[in-house]
């Protein structure tokens, strides 16, 4: 079993469409969980951290299921600029901090 | 926030020739970095890890010798890829621990082709 997981998609969405994505990791021991955006040919970008709580940031939620080992990204309201790779990361505990990527999920939001 | 620049962005090289990546965190000290390549509708594959002051760590199947990878410095990494061949065509990103060691911030990366 990969350590990080993600369903590759694409993802195709009409606008203001509400979506979501899940990654799960197979080291219980993980510590740090986040959802990064990439695009095309681009280097990838911190959307947000994904904390025991849950946070949000506008438009965007994401959960952490430690019990199940997920964490998930919800999109609301889905824009035309939201087409990207949702990278999810994992940083390990123990101080490797070595953090593992998700192989990405495609979302292509269309008019 | 921190921010990690990462020179050349585009790069193209003839086979057999070696090319040098550079990598620095601008406004804050890593002690960590790491080099990772990402080949087309490919994830982001972790190639080693660079320490300041000591050797990087590398991942299985990655080779020491074709990929040199120095960290002189706190704010400094670089990544060599010696004797090029086309199949090294790839895009190269560094990333470095923030302070916190929990966030990681990215180079813009290298898109690298070998003719």
């Amino acid at each position: 079993r990969k350590e990080v997981e993600q369903d590759p998609g694409p993802f195709n969405v009409p606008e203001g469409a509400t979506v979501a994505f899940n990654c799960t990791y197979s080291n219980s021991a993980s510590q740090s969980f986040f959802w990064y955006r990439q695009d095309c040919r681009k280097e990838p970008k911190l959307l947000m951290s994904v904390y025991s709580s849950g946070n949000e940031d506008g438009r965007f939620t994401a959960q952490l299921n430690r019990a199940s080992q997920y964490i998930s990204l919800l999109i609301r309201d889905s824009k035309l600029s939201d087409s990207a790779t949702y990278l999810c990361v994992v940083t390990p505990s123990g101080g490797s901090y070595i953090p593992t990527f998700g192989r990405g999920t495609s979302l292509i939001v269309h008019p | 926030g921190a921010v990690v620049s990462q020179h050349p962005s585009r790069v193209i090289c003839k086979s057999g020739t070696s090319v040098k990546i550079e990598c620095r965190s601008l406004d804050f000290q890593a002690t960590t970095m790491f080099w990772y390549r990402q080949f087309p509708k490919q994830s982001l594959m972790l190639m080693a890890t660079s320490n300041e002051g000591s050797k990087a760590t590398y991942e299985q199947g990655v080779e020491k010798d074709k990929f040199l990878i120095n960290h002189a410095s706190l704010t400094l990494s670089t990544l060599t890829v010696t004797s090029a061949h086309p199949e090294d065509s790839s895009f190269y990103i560094c990333s470095a621990l923030g302070q916190l060691n929990t966030e990681a911030f990215f180079g813009q990366g290298t898109r690298l082709t070998v003719v």
